[in-house]
């Protein structure tokens, strides 16, 4: 069964710094992608990043990029400079499986507080 | 390009009541999907539909039925709403294609009586 962890219910992290949110992901399936999310308090979800399993570089969007280690099956999100905009929830998904749903499984979440 | 559109954004409902959540996209997405969001907790898969005219059952579909109208919409049904059903729901789009980035709707906050 395919599944998502997220270790870190809640993290803080001062204004301007880097930030490391972990996820690790367990699956059989060769061929995959893995997602982050933001949810801030208005509720929306927001498409942060993708990361293939076959993608040899890892992915990067902007400030945000994904640490991608496929040995270990971790796919962290690293937030660069962090914003006080960046204080939300943030949601690591796979997608896999051998039939042509695309499902996405979720992890718990992690929250985000940016300090000033 | 409104992206994915869902109504009501917030809705009440008795015990054994019945309402359809409706979801439009304007993206010409293949795949829609509906989730639900309980307090603390990640988003799981309640149904699917992986193109126009098929749907399919997720991770929690036990009291939601959904219908697939045309492309562009895929409603939500509860026949008899429950406690239990008090959740965040979010309707979601993708692109059959490598990346299957899911874009989300706003969501619906519905509140089960």
């Amino acid at each position: 069964a395919q599944k998502i962890t997220q270790t870190q219910p809640g993290m803080f992290v001062q204004e301007k710094e880097a930030v490391t949110l972990d996820c690790t992901y367990d699956t059989s399936d060769q061929s995959y992608g893995l997602f982050w999310y933001k949810q801030p308090s208005s509720g929306e979800m927001i498409f942060l990043i993708y990361q293939g399993s076959y993608d040899e570089q890892n992915a990067t969007e902007g400030r945000y990029s994904l640490n991608f280690q496929k040995a270990r099956k971790s796919a962290n999100l690293v937030i660069s400079a962090s914003q006080l905009g960046d204080s939300a929830m943030y949601f690591c998904a796979m997608r896999g499986g051998t039939d042509s749903s695309y499902k996405l499984i979720f992890g718990s979440g992690t929250r985000l507080l940016v300090r000033p | 390009n409104a992206g994915v559109t869902q109504t009501p954004k917030f809705q009440v409902l008795k015990t054994g009541q019945s309402m359809t959540l409706q979801c439009a996209q304007d993206m010409n997405h293949n795949s829609m999907y509906w989730y639900r969001q309980d307090p603390g907790m990640g988003l799981r898969l309640i149904y699917y539909s992986a193109s126009e005219g098929t749907t399919d059952k997720g991770e929690v579909p036990n009291g939601y039925n959904v219908s697939r109208l045309n492309k562009r919409e895929f409603s939500l049904r509860l026949e008899s709403a429950a406690p239990s059903q008090t959740s965040v729901y979010f309707c979601a789009s993708s692109w059959r294609g490598i990346q299957e980035t899911q874009y989300f709707g706003p969501g619906t906050r519905l509140l089960v009586l």
